[in-house]
């Protein structure tokens, strides 16, 4: 079963807008990542947090996580056509395992 | 760097026919995972390797699958025989040191195979 859950499955917004994700979890983890897919590309790494960082920053991108509700969201400001893909969250949540388990992931899509 | 090299890039099969997906990681890297991308399961995790090893399995479908790394610079998964349900994007994706401990996992442009 999926570790990770995003929500909303879809989302389209307004360039220029801010486009907010949710990923859920459902065990411990030591790690959540978030990964950007383009339509009919590879997943690219995108920015990580740690169990014990509430917020990250990179560009224009925000991480939040909370693990008391074993919940993170992805916040990408100024959205920009470019933007235009899927997100997915990914986390370990098996303790000494070195794979990551990938939610359904967001399909973003900025119109212009 | 090259990235994780992966071929065919699209394959079309047809039912019954041997699959075999070939992946060349990222020089340097001790970690090889095969995913296995659909509308309807996602993406999910086949198999993963560490220093040539299988670790992981657990998540191949069935005998049919089956994956092999024979060196550190190459790795193969092969479908025998195919099945229309099979199609899907095969992503091979390597990494240093593995995902648990925070490191990048990077990513293929996939194996689009569809089996008719």
């Amino acid at each position: 079963s999926q570790q990770g859950e995003e929500d909303p499955q879809a989302l389209s917004i307004q360039e220029g807008e801010n486009a907010t994700m949710n990923c859920s979890y459902k065990t411990s983890i030591n790690n959540l990542q978030w990964y950007r897919q383009n339509s009919g590309r590879g997943l690219v790494h995108l920015i990580l947090i740690r169990s014990n960082e509430r917020e990250k920053h990179s560009g224009r991108l925000r991480v939040t996580l909370d693990t008391s509700k074993k919940s993170s969201s992805l916040l990408i400001t100024a959205s920009r056509a470019a933007d235009t893909a899927s997100y997915f969250c990914a986390t370990d949540g098996v303790q000494g395992a070195q794979k990551l388990v990938f939610g359904q992931g967001t399909r973003l899509t900025i119109n212009p | 760097d090259a990235g994780v090299i992966q071929s065919p890039r699209h394959e079309v099969t047809e039912m019954g026919q041997e699959v075999t997906l070939r992946c060349k990681p990222i020089s340097g890297h001790d970690y090889l995972f095969w995913y296995r991308q659909t509308m309807m399961r996602g993406l999910e995790l086949l198999i993963y390797f560490n220093n040539n090893v299988p670790i992981d399995d657990s998540g191949m479908p069935e005998d049919r699958f089956s994956a092999k790394m024979p060196n550190a610079s190459f790795s193969t998964l092969k479908i025998q025989p195919s099945e229309p349900r099979d199609s899907a994007v095969y992503f091979c994706a390597s990494s240093f040191r593995g995902g648990a401990r925070g490191n990048t996992i990077y990513f293929g442009e996939g194996s689009w195979l569809t089996v008719v």
